[in-house]
């Protein structure tokens, strides 16, 4: 167990749809990143957020949005959702910013749009 | 841009047999590190190992292992007396140690271990 969670675990929706998916990074961790593994792009970092705030951005499409409370915990906002956006959702904690700080990954919710 | 190439899309080995998953990269940065990820059916990520791009030696943890060669810009796992347990995707990963925090993984290795 990675101290990260995730959930939903299995989210099914039809197209069009908007959904959220959350994250609770493990105890201490300030920074929250976000992750989608599907069959044709493979692993690709969405997004990372630390304290709060928004750090980095990959390959993020506009209609997938995110923030991180004050709580530190993490939502990743889906909308119009497309076939395409079938995916396996990782969030990952780590520490800080700076270091080799190693990147700890929630178990993910899968997504299977309809 | 980074980038990680694996070039196993599949591996079977015998159980207690070594076996090693090959990793190159390309990065311009001086500074990064190189990480190797388990996922086995289940869909969890695992971390399995690190090594800074400064560390002189190889990293080791337990039956997992990292040959580094700096040069060369490979970083291939090698996995000892091989497991059942084993069996499972792998994936090479790096990551810039200065600015964005983001990993960047290559397309993994499937590794199938036979008794």
């Amino acid at each position: 167990d990675s101290g990260v969670t995730q959930t939903p675990k299995h989210l099914i929706t039809a197209t069009g749809q908007r959904v959220t998916l959350r994250c609770s990074p493990r105890s201490g961790d300030l920074s929250v990143y976000w992750y989608q593994q599907s069959l044709d792009q493979g692993l690709q970092f969405l997004i990372q957020y630390y304290n709060g705030e928004e750090r980095a951005k990959g390959n993020i499409l506009e209609r997938f949005s995110a923030q991180q409370f004050p709580d530190l915990h993490s939502e990743l906002n889906l909308s119009s959702l497309e076939l395409g956006d079938s995916a396996l959702y990782f969030c990952a904690s780590s520490f800080g910013l700076a270091g080799a700080a190693e990147q700890y990954f929630g178990p993910g919710t899968r997504l299977t749009v309809t | 841009a980074q980038k990680i190439t694996q070039t196993q899309p599949g591996m079977f080995v015998q159980e207690k047999e070594a076996v090693t998953l090959d990793c190159t990269y390309d990065t311009s940065d001086q500074s990064y590190g190189l990480f190797w990820y388990k996922q086995p059916s289940s869909g969890e990520m695992i971390f399995l190992i690190y090594q800074g791009s400064y560390d002189e030696q190889n990293a080791t943890e337990g039956r997992y292992s990292l040959n580094f060669q700096k040069a060369r810009k490979s970083a291939n796992l090698v996995i000892s007396a091989s497991q059942l347990g084993d069996s499972a995707m792998y994936f090479c990963a790096m990551r810039e140690l200065q600015g964005a925090q983001k990993l960047v993984f290559g397309q993994g290795t499937r590794l199938t271990i036979n008794p």
